[in-house]
């Protein structure tokens, strides 16, 4: 256990609809980061926040946004969903802005759209 | 993703030795990193390489040369559990950019 946890673990959804996947971060760690990966593209960032507030913004889709609470758990919603946007979703957690060692990898979120 | 190449595949045999190579495009980044990844798995971090040359860790090790724009993962007595995919990546504005990736495949 990475101490990074995704939920839910798998998503079944139709084209149109919106999800939410939720991450919470590693306990003491400020900063969430969010990466789409798909079969052909690899591990695309999507958005970076620190603290509660956006930091970095990546290749990230109009329909697609994020959100730090206050708590630090983050949420990044996905809607008007296609087909292609079925891929797996990672988040990532550090302690503070910057990544140094690395980041610390949830274990996913495996979107399926259809 | 990002000017970061890497072999699409490799294939090597069990107890063997294998070298991942890594080519980039940009001079302004912290580091470099390689990571693990399993199907269906989170990466998982193997080394970072900040200055030139070789960091050795185990039976990972890894190379940098910033000059060249090359990196490489060198891996020995390699077992069938190392089969995955293996990604350079680079630490820029304070975040990651991986790379496509390159699925090893352990025959034995």
């Amino acid at each position: 256990d990475s101490g990074v946890t995704q939920t839910p673990k798998h998503l079944i959804t139709a084209t149109g609809q919106r999800v939410t996947l939720r991450c919470s971060p590693r306990s003491g760690d400020l900063s969430v980061y969010w990466y789409q990966q798909s079969l052909d593209q690899g591990l695309q960032f999507l958005i970076q926040y620190y603290n509660g507030e956006e930091r970095a913004k990546g290749n990230i889709l109009e329909r697609f946004s994020a959100q730090q609470f206050p708590d630090l758990h983050s949420e990044l919603n996905l809607s008007s969903l296609e087909l292609g946007d079925s891929a797996l979703y990672f988040c990532a957690s550090t302690t503070g802005g910057q990544v140094g060692y690395g980041y610390t990898f949830g274990s996913g979120t495996r979107l399926t759209v259809v | 993703g990002q000017n970061i190449d890497q072999p699409t595949e490799m294939t090597a045999t069990e107890g063997a030795i294998v070298q991942i190579n890594c080519t980039y495009q940009t001079s302004g980044f912290n580091g470099l990193f390689w990571y693990q990844q399993h199907a269906g798995e989170a990466p998982t971090f193997l080394s970072y390489n900040v200055l030139d040359g070789l960091e050795e860790k185990g039976r990972f090790s890894s190379f940098l040369s910033r000059s060249k724009g090359y990196s490489y993962l060198l891996l020995k007595e390699l077992q069938m559990k190392d089969s995955a995919s293996y990604l350079c990546a680079l630490n820029r504005d304070d975040k990651i950019i991986f790379g496509k990736g390159t699925r090893l495949h352990i025959l034995p």
